[in-house]
């Protein structure tokens, strides 16, 4: 069972548009991390978000955590093809085990020049 | 720089034949772990150390084997390689298995069992 589930799979804009990725799963999580990992390279944080409703932003992206602590959404304006990548969205569940993390599948992300 | 180094990046081995990669954070890291990535599988961990000499499975551990005898060290060995086993590798390292935590990544290392 996927506790993760991240939507669009695959997505394939122009630069300049606005798009808005998700991740959304029936349980309550702790926090909930994003990750960006680019070709030949490993996943790297973006934020962690840990409070129901909590808004941060990162220059042009907004990271959105749930009131409820089930879903997330990022927000990406006037996308760049450096934005170009997969996106993972990862949730903290209290009390889950020692690892503490658990990914979704990723949304695959390409900006078009 | 803080960082987790994995070895090989790149790795052919036919099936049957030992083999160990590598991983070594330089952060003091308690937590580390392996993951694989396979296309429309996402993340899976394979095994995962809360410190030295503690070692245990993830969601995917058959076939794998690890230790954990050195803090920073944490290698993954295949005793016996299967095609099955062809995949991205990743290591990872968390100060600890808090929720918050970072997980640092290393570059990946790329199996091909044939």
């Amino acid at each position: 069972t996927q506790l993760l589930e991240q939507s669009p799979q695959f997505l394939s804009i122009q630069e300049g548009e606005n798009l808005t990725v998700y991740c959304n799963s029936s349980s309550v999580f702790s926090s909930l991390q994003w990750y960006r990992q680019e070709p030949g390279e490993g996943p790297v944080l973006l934020v962690t978000v840990v409070t129901g409703g909590e808004v941060k932003k990162l220059k042009r992206l907004t990271f959105q955590f749930g009131d409820a602590r089930k879903d997330s959404s990022l927000h990406i304006t006037a996308a760049q093809p450096g934005d170009t990548g997969l996106y993972l969205c990862a949730g903290g569940l209290s009390g889950g085990g020692a690892d503490g993390l658990t990914f979704g599948k990723g949304t695959h992300l390409i900006i078009q020049p | 720089e803080a960082q987790v180094t994995q070895n090989p990046r790149y790795l052919i081995t036919v099936t049957g034949k030992k083999l160990t990669v590598t991983c070594s954070q330089n952060m003091n890291h308690e937590y580390m772990s392996w993951y694989r990535q396979d296309p429309g599988l996402g993340l899976r961990q394979i095994y995962y150390s809360m410190n030295v000499e503690v070692t245990d499975k993830g969601d995917v551990p058959e076939g794998y084997k690890v230790s954990r005898k050195e803090k920073r060290n944490f290698p993954l060995i295949l005793e016996s390689p299967s095609p099955n086993q062809t995949s991205l590798y990743f290591c990872a390292s968390r100060i600890n298995p808090t929720m918050n935590t970072e997980a640092f990544f290393g570059q990946g290392t790329r199996l091909t069992v044939v």
